[in-house]
């Protein structure tokens, strides 16, 4: 079957320190993966993603790579801001073998200044 | 080009009433997908529509939920009789088919809550 499994939080980071939240993922077939940002009281906006294997999706200052070998996707930025703080929602989308997402159980970062 | 529109914003209803949860697609979106988000938890797909046509309800609980996406007018999640339960938040998505990878563009939810 489908599933997103993801770090867990909450995750508290200072300005400026690197982040990495893990994501791993099981699947059947080819699926695109993206990870959605969640600010308070507001909808999931797109962040980024990929739709093959060792594709690397990128947006403001964050990055994540499609790693089939180790079912990976983890987030990462080099260097956080307080206007980061949020709940970061890691999905896979099966594509052909299904039209719904999946989504793991989302991860709060909040950045202190 | 007005994003994804859901309405309310939130909504609260006593145990037994009925809550009905508006969603009106990005211009040119003609598939509509409903996820529910429970407390500390990520989103659970529930329904896939196209207009007229209910796709995949699988994730749909099999009494109490309906959900429709006429020809004209917004997509309706209905809930009738409502428990402490169902209280959650509703998020609907839209999407326009784009060979076999389909972006979802999320709103900004339906909070609903249930006394």
């Amino acid at each position: 079957g489908n599933s997103v499994t993801q770090m867990e939080g909450p995750v508290t980071l200072s300005e400026e320190a690197f982040l990495t939240i893990n994501c791993t993922y099981t699947a059947t077939g080819y699926p695109s993966l993206f990870w959605y940002v969640q600010y308070p009281g507001e909808g999931l906006q797109l962040l980024l993603k990929a739709t093959k294997a060792d594709d690397k999706g990128s947006n403001k200052g964050f990055e994540a790579t499609y790693r089939k070998e180790t079912t990976s996707f983890h987030l990462e930025k080099g260097s956080v801001q307080v206007s980061d703080s949020a709940v970061y929602f890691c999905a896979l989308s099966p594509g052909a073998s299904g039209n719904q997402f999946y989504f793991g159980t989302g991860t709060s970062l909040t950045v202190i200044p | 080009n007005a994003g994804v529109m859901q309405n309310p914003r939130h909504l609260v209803r006593r145990r037994g009433q009925e809550a009905r949860l508006r969603c009106s697609p990005m211009k040119g979106h003609s598939h509509v997908y409903w996820y529910r988000q429970l407390p500390e938890e990520g989103l659970k797909f529930m329904v896939y529509l196209q207009k007229e046509n209910i796709i995949d309800e699988s994730g749909m609980p099999k009494e109490r939920f309906s959900a429709e996406f006429p020809k004209e007018g917004p997509s309706i999640l209905r809930i009738q009789q409502v428990v402490r339960g169902d209280s959650a938040a509703y998020f609907c998505a839209s999407s326009e088919p784009q060979g076999e990878r389909h972006e979802q563009y999320f709103g900004p939810g339906t909070r609903l809550t249930v006394t």
